[in-house]
């Protein structure tokens, strides 16, 4: 079952623009991840954060996550061509044995020039 | 981080056939995952193979339909049995790495599976 559910599911802005993408998820988690997949690609890593943290940095990527309304959102500063691509948001539970992730349905970002 | 290879890289298949996929890993490892992407979703876990033991599958997938081996710490393969077009999908294989102990996946490139 699917754990994050993020909105937008679409988003289409400007190179240069801001992107913000938004993530729910149900139960309570030890750390929450982002990851990109360019289109009919595999997935790649950006950014995790965990459950004790509030804010996260890496390069043009902020994260955020509230715990108490269990909601994580991911910013991209001044988006580029390139940063077009699907962004899931993922979720381990601290309830599980296991470390799967559950993904959620995504966010596809295009970013025109 | 792991560098993962999965082959077929995509594959057209006839309705009733099976299909293996391989995946790849440049370094031991002992946890590897099997996802589903539908068209246009989201992935969906299928099962968790670990070297040793019995893969563990999540609710709505069964053994007899994606049975999978790991003979080792850096090898597995999934298989698509007895395929449908509902079966049409990217099958991604990934690995953990731990570091400072939270886990963090990498993904093979998928393997696209057309049914027809």
């Amino acid at each position: 079952s699917q754990q994050g559910e993020e909105d937008p599911q679409a988003l289409s802005i400007q190179e240069g623009e801001n992107a913000t993408m938004n993530c729910s998820y149900k139960t309570s988690i030890n750390n929450l991840q982002w990851y990109r997949q360019n289109s009919g690609r595999g997935l790649v890593h950006l950014i995790l954060i965990r459950s004790n943290e509030r804010e996260k940095h890496s390069g043009r990527l902020r994260v955020t996550l509230d715990t108490s309304k269990k909601s994580s959102s991911l910013l991209i500063t001044a988006s580029r061509a390139a940063d077009t691509a699907s962004y899931f948001c993922a979720t381990d539970s601290s309830n599980q044995a296991g470390t799967a992730l559950i993904f959620g349905k995504g966010t596809t970002l295009s970013v025109s020039s | 981080s792991a560098v993962i290879s999965q082959k077929p890289s995509r594959d057209i298949c006839q309705r009733g056939t099976s299909l293996t996929i391989q995946c790849q890993v440049d370094s031991q490892v002992t946890m590897m995952f099997w996802y589903r992407q539908q068209p246009g979703q989201s992935l969906t876990l299928i099962a968790t193979a670990n070297q040793g033991s019995e893969a563990t599958y999540e609710s709505g997938f069964v053994i007899d339909k994606f049975p999978i081996s790991r003979p080792n710490l850096t090898f597995s393969t999934l298989t698509v049995s007895n395929m449908s077009p509902e079966d049409s999908s990217i099958y991604l294989c990934s690995v953990e790495e731990k570091g400072q102990g939270v886990g963090e996946l990498f993904f093979g490139e998928g393997s696209r599976l057309t049914v027809l």
